[in-house]
């Protein structure tokens, strides 16, 4: 059964910067698994931030990228505001099923 | 505008069943794929089903711990999608989201673009 691995948690300054990271449980993330990455925060429905890897959502900001980082898919966060204090989660495609990570809980303080 | 609204969530009994419904509006319903996607009280996202779109094929994809008892389908005529969930365990309990699925060729995307706001099951006595 495949597993995919978030930090549970993660915190971060003001205007800091932060890279959370997705992981398989066994060998490595490529761009052939079309990593994508969520933000949810209490309540609301999730909203798309990354697709392809890489490629920004429609409204986006900037400060938000994706790649792939050593064996890993990762979101990347420059210059974090306090309304990026959310839930994160990547969905990899393995074949016939999609599979989420576990999410990571972002703190900006 | 993309809008995805779901309905029918209810308190049910285990093993019981129930349908919920997902109606959508701004797009060209039948040229989608669409997906439902769980979250359990307190918990992460779970991929539950996913339903090609009918020109290609209509084909169906679940999610292990839901084979055999749910089952996802359309109505194009009511851009309406739907979830049959069937002998109904106290761990199906969950708010279940709509979820438009891109499955693009050029560029090659695989992902939700669309998110609906949920609706919740319980599964309880």
């Amino acid at each position: 059964q495949t597993v995919v691995t978030q930090e549970p948690s993660f915190s971060v300054s003001p205007g800091g910067t932060v890279t959370l990271t997705c992981a398989l449980s066994s060998g490595s993330v490529s761009t052939s698994h079309y990593p994508s990455w969520y933000q949810q925060t209490p309540g609301q429905a999730p909203r798309t931030l990354i697709y392809s890897t890489n490629t920004r959502s429609s409204g986006v900001p900037n400060r938000f990228s994706g790649s792939i980082l050593g064996n890993k898919a990762a979101l990347t966060i420059t210059g974090a505001q306090a309304d990026d204090e959310s839930d994160y989660y990547c969905v990899l495609y393995m074949g016939s099923a999609l599979v989420f990570g576990g999410g990571t809980k972002l703190t900006v303080l | 505008e993309v809008q995805l609204l779901e309905s029918g969530g209810a308190v049910v009994q285990p093993g019981g069943s129930l349908r919920v419904s997902c109606v959508a509006s701004g797009f060209t319903f039948s040229n989608h794929a669409m997906s439902w996607v769980r979250q359990a009280p307190g918990k992460g996202l779970e991929w539950v089903s996913t339903l090609s779109a009918s020109s290609s094929g209509g084909d169906t994809f679940y999610a292990d711990s839901v084979k055999g008892r749910f089952t996802i389908s359309r109505d194009n005529s009511k851009n309406t999608l739907y979830l049959q969930m069937n002998s109904l365990r106290a761990e199906d309990t969950a708010v279940y989201y709509c979820a438009r699925f891109v499955v693009g060729i050029i560029p090659p995307a695989i992902y939700f673009d669309h998110w609906g706001q949920g609706t919740l099951v319980t599964v309880s006595s």
